[in-house]
């Protein structure tokens, strides 16, 4: 079985500060892991994901994320907030040999100006 | 990036009856999902829609309540059945792009917003 975890429910930032977003998987084989963005009242959109190669990954929006192996973990992060980049954020992951995604709890970001 | 579009966007509904939310996609898609996301959670995966098959239903979640149809490669409907107040959700469908890998994003419409009185 695949699971996700973030441990936070909401992260709080001064804008222009560095943002972390956790999140830490478990998968069976070989993880392919995702993180989206969800605004009010809107659909999931897609940051970034790590499938292989370098283990930082560089998405949407100046958002990137370090795939760490030996941590099973998925940190987003973003060096300098914005306050539109308050929003809801979902990590995901699914093991190499399925279609399915599992998402994890979301963590909810708010950028103060 | 496949665009996707979600039929209705909010509706209000009453307690027994039956909704069908439709799901267009600009291209041809292999894979089609439909997600429930109830008040404040996650993301829980209610099928997988194929086309020419019958759909995919995960743990928990029954033909009889969220009949899905798939008919081609651009539509997928999901209709959901006497309805109670605990069908009161955000229904979203995805699509993956087929490029013949196993690593494939997912693409998500902008959701339907359903709340059952």
């Amino acid at each position: 079985a695949q699971s996700v975890a973030q441990p936070e429910d909401q992260v709080n930032v001064a804008e222009g500060n560095p943002l972390t977003v956790k999140c830490t998987y478990s998968v069976s084989g070989n993880p392919y892991l995702f993180w989206y963005v969800q605004y009010p009242n809107r659909g999931l959109q897609f940051l970034l994901k790590y499938i292989t190669g370098d283990n930082l990954v560089k998405g949407s929006y100046g958002f990137e994320a370090e795939f760490n192996k030996s941590q099973t973990s998925f940190h987003l992060k973003k060096p300098s907030a914005l306050v539109s980049d308050s929003a809801l954020y979902f990590c995901a992951v699914r093991d190499m040999r399925d279609y399915k995604l599992s998402f994890g709890a979301g963590t909810t970001v708010t950028v103060r100006a | 990036s496949a665009v996707i579009s979600q039929k209705p966007s909010r509706d209000i509904c009453q307690r027994g009856t039956s909704l069908t939310i439709q799901c267009q996609v600009d291209s041809q898609v292999t894979m089609m999902f439909w997600y429930r996301q109830q008040p404040g959670q996650s993301l829980t995966l209610i099928a997988t829609a194929n086309q020419g098959s019958e759909a995919t239903y995960e743990s928990g979640f029954v033909i009889d309540k969220f009949p899905i149809s798939r008919p081609n490669l651009t539509f997928s409907t999901l209709t959901v059945s006497n309805m109670s107040p605990e069908d009161s959700s955000i229904y979203l469908c995805s699509v993956e792009e087929s490029t013949g890998g196993y690593y494939n994003e997912q693409f998500f419409g902008p959701g339907t917003r359903l709340t059952v009185l």
